[in-house]
């Protein structure tokens, strides 16, 4: 079955420390992004990547970095440097960067992470 | 620059009685719009897309949805709830925004009760 996965479905942390999200796919689109859920809230956009070896920052992407080494993996990490990072991360992917805004995302099940 | 408003925070309705999810959108451009719902503790689903083509959008689960330009306006709605259709629902825009690479903005959400 083609799809988005991510890895862990929960993640707890302890302050100070960094910690890496899991997003892979294997739809062979060429966009992929990464959102940041808070409860009562939209989703935030943190980065997105249109091809391999290439990403742009979101609206918060302060305290996060990413890499896209491989078209079918955008791995996110939380810094120490992230105030707040407790909340409900979601990847996604599109065949590209929708420049007519016509492609739709696709959403992975997301990983809650929360700091102790 | 494109922005979205869902006028309700929360809705309720009875277990098959009519639904109406409201959401405003602004936009310089001639937009897509989206329709995605979130269950608890999941990834995002499509539920249908307007795309400058028909102005009444029919998607999944009996959900459709009307373009109407005049009004800004691009309301969800469903003749009859099921109790499968509680669940948080998000108005999405995506405009021809090359500056931001085509991004898609999210409403801040409604969810949908269903009573029995």
């Amino acid at each position: 079955d083609g799809g988005i996965t991510q890895s862990p479905k929960y993640l707890f942390r302890k302050e100070g420390q960094n910690v890496t999200l899991s997003c892979e796919q294997n739809l062979n689109h060429d966009a992929m992004y990464w959102y940041r859920q808070d409860p009562g809230q939209g989703l935030r956009l943190i980065y997105y990547s249109q091809i391999v070896n290439d990403f742009q920052k979101g609206d918060i992407a302060e305290g996060y970095s990413v890499s896209r080494e491989k078209k079918e993996s955008f791995p996110l990490t939380v810094t120490s440097a992230q105030k707040n990072p407790t909340a409900f991360y979601l990847c996604a992917s599109s065949l590209d960067l929708p420049s007519g805004g016509y492609n739709e995302q696709f959403f992975g099940p997301g990983t809650r992470l929360t700091v102790l | 620059a494109q922005s979205v408003t869902q006028l309700d925070s929360h809705v309720s309705v009875s277990e098959g009685t009519p639904v109406l999810l409201r959401c405003n959108y602004s936009s310089s451009y001639s937009p897509s719009l989206f329709w995605y719902v979130q269950h608890p503790n999941k990834g995002l689903q499509l539920l249908l897309k307007y795309t400058s083509a028909a102005t009444l959008v029919k998607g999944i689960n009996g959900f459709e949805a009307e373009f109407k330009k005049s009004e800004t306006s691009f309301h969800l709605t469903k003749p009859s709830a099921h109790m499968s259709d509680a669940a948080e629902y998000f108005c999405v825009v995506s405009g021809v925004d090359y500056n931001q690479g085509g991004k898609l903005i999210f409403g801040q959400g409604t969810e949908l009760s269903v009573k029995p």
